[in-house]
C-alpha cells in the first residue's frame, strides 16, 4: 500500500492563477481531510468528505473547493491564488473500526507558495 | 481561548534526560486524545492515543486527566532521534472523526 499520496510536493504560484493539488489513499478509507499548516501554527481543517460525493467546510475553507468523485480521490482546488494560502498542505485519510475511530494518516504534503 | 494549547518550547534537552510535554484543551466533552509526532517538513504521525489510565510504550508514556483538561507526554532516556514537534491533537467526537491540533511542542535532544 502506497497510503496516501500528495502531488506536487513544491509549487510556485503567481497571485491570481489557479490549481489543484491532487490527493490519493489506497486504503479504501471512507473519510478523507484537507489541512492547511502555517510555520509556527497547528494545522488548521480547510475541508473533509464522509465519503465519495459528500463534503463538507471545515475551520478554514474559503478560498478553496472540493470534490469527492471517487473514494480514492479528494483533490483541493485553488482559484484564485493569494499570498494568505502560502502553507503547507496536508491530505488525510481515516476510517471506523469496529471499536471506534482509527488514526488518521497523513500524505507527505505539498509546500505550495503564491508569490 | 484556544481549543488545544501547548508549549511551544523549544525544550532543548541531553541524550539521557527525561523531559515533559503538557497540553491543554478547552472543550469538557472532547473524546479521544493523541500524541502525534512530526519531524521537519514531513507530515504528521500518530505516536500514541492517550488514555485516562494512562498508558505506556516503551518509553513514551501519556497521561490524561479529564477534571483539569490536560494531557501530557512523558519521554525517558531521550535520544537524538527523538528530536522532533510533538503535537497534542483531541477528537470533539461526532461521526467525522475531526481532530483539533495543537501548535506544537520543539523537542531538541542534543548529544
Amino acid at each position: 500500500n502506497a497510503g496516501v499520496t500528495q502531488t506536487p510536493k513544491f509549487r510556485i504560484l503567481k497571485i491570481g492563477q489557479s490549481m489543484t493539488l491532487q490527493c490519493t489513499q489506497d486504503m479504501n478509507h471512507n473519510y478523507m481531510y484537507w489541512y492547511r499548516q502555517d510555520p509556527g501554527m497547528g494545522l488548521k481543517l480547510i475541508y473533509y468528505s464522509v465519503g465519495a460525493g459528500i463534503t463538507d467546510k471545515g475551520e478554514v475553507p474559503n478560498g478553496y473547493n472540493v470534490s469527492r468523485s471517487t473514494t480514492e480521490d479528494f483533490p483541493l482546488r485553488l482559484e484564485l491564488a493569494a499570498p494568505s494560502q502560502t502553507s503547507v498542505y496536508f491530505c488525510a485519510s481515516s476510517t471506523r473500526l469496529a471499536g471506534g475511530w482509527d488514526t488518521q494518516y497523513f500524505g507527505p504534503g505539498t509546500r505550495l507558495t503564491v508569490l | 481561548r484556544k481549543e488545544v494549547e501547548q508549549d511551544p518550547g523549544p525544550f532543548n534537552v541531553p541524550e539521557g534526560a527525561t523531559v515533559a510535554f503538557n497540553c491543554t484543551y478547552s472543550n469538557s466533552a472532547s473524546q479521544s486524545f493523541f500524541w502525534y509526532r512530526q519531524d521537519c517538513r514531513k507530515e504528521p504521525k500518530l505516536l500514541m492515543s492517550v488514555y485516562s489510565s494512562g498508558n505506556e510504550d516503551g518509553r513514551f508514556t501519556a497521561q490524561l486527566n479529564r477534571a483539569s483538561q490536560y494531557i501530557s507526554l512523558l519521554i525517558r532516556d531521550s535520544k537524538l532521534s527523538d528530536s522532533a514537534t510533538y503535537l497534542c491533537v483531541v477528537n470533539n467526537g461526532g461521526a467525522t472523526n475531526k481532530l483539533i491540533f495543537g501548535t506544537g511542542t520543539l523537542l531538541a535532544v542534543q548529544p
